[in-house]
């Protein structure tokens, strides 16, 4: 029963626009989600995060957007920049601390 | 600072041997979490550690999987008979304290491969 889920498995786009990766979750207890860059050979570094209190959280470049009616989280990316290619992990915790993660969703930004 | 280290980067085994990897977290980190990713798939949790409370074991997938964390600090994660499922890069990742809206941070993880 995959709770976390990343239905799209790569994402290829220009350098200069907008990225959106798409994440859902099952779970409405779910109350912090985050996202996790991985580039191959490397841990997941965390880029960025939303509490289930915002429906909006903004840094930099980086935009996540929480519809928890629809249990559905977003991550924009713009512009997007070469640098960016990496897999993208969305994951949603619990109240207890542990993490579920999505499949991931690869980023291909093509100059 | 000094991020979450892992050793070894890389570990190739025989099928049927023990092996251990190491977790190093974020100095101050109370909370450590093992998990892996195995081909094609998403991050798995595996076990979880707080200060001196008895670590959550409910990812672990069989008893072949054991942790322990020394000293609140260090934390070892022991694989005995290893099997060729097991292939996997094993990821530990750390957070202040243990509880909703903690961030946590991965290491590098060590790649596992069995023969």
């Amino acid at each position: 029963d995959q709770q976390v889920k990343q239905n799209s498995p790569s994402l290829s786009v220009q350098e200069g626009r907008i990225s959106i990766l798409n994440c859902d979750y099952t779970n409405s207890m779910f109350d912090y989600f985050l996202w996790y860059k991985k580039y191959p050979a490397e841990g997941p570094t965390f880029l960025i995060s939303i509490s289930s209190i915002k429906d909006k959280n903004e840094d930099g470049r980086f935009t996540v957007f929480l519809n928890k009616s629809a249990k559905h989280l977003s991550l924009h990316i713009v512009p997007s920049q070469p640098g960016d290619s990496a897999v993208y992990f969305c994951a949603a915790e619990n109240q207890g601390g542990k993490l579920i993660f999505g499949q991931g969703t690869e980023l291909s930004v093509k100059p | 600072g000094a991020g979450v280290s892992q050793s070894p980067s890389n570990k190739v085994t025989e099928k049927g041997k023990d092996v251990e990897l190491r977790c190093d977290p974020i100095s101050g980190h109370t909370a450590l979490y093992w998990y892996r990713q195995s081909l094609g798939q998403g991050l798995e949790f595996l076990i979880y550690f707080q200060g001196n409370s008895a670590p959550d074991k409910s990812g672990l997938p069989s008893d072949r999987f054991s942790a322990e964390r020394t000293g609140g600090s260090v934390s070892t994660l022991t694989i005995q008979r290893t099997q060729q499922e097991d292939s996997a890069v094993y990821l530990c990742a750390s957070s202040f304290q243990r509880g909703a809206w903690e961030t946590q941070y991965f290491g590098p993880g060590t790649r596992l491969l069995v023969l």
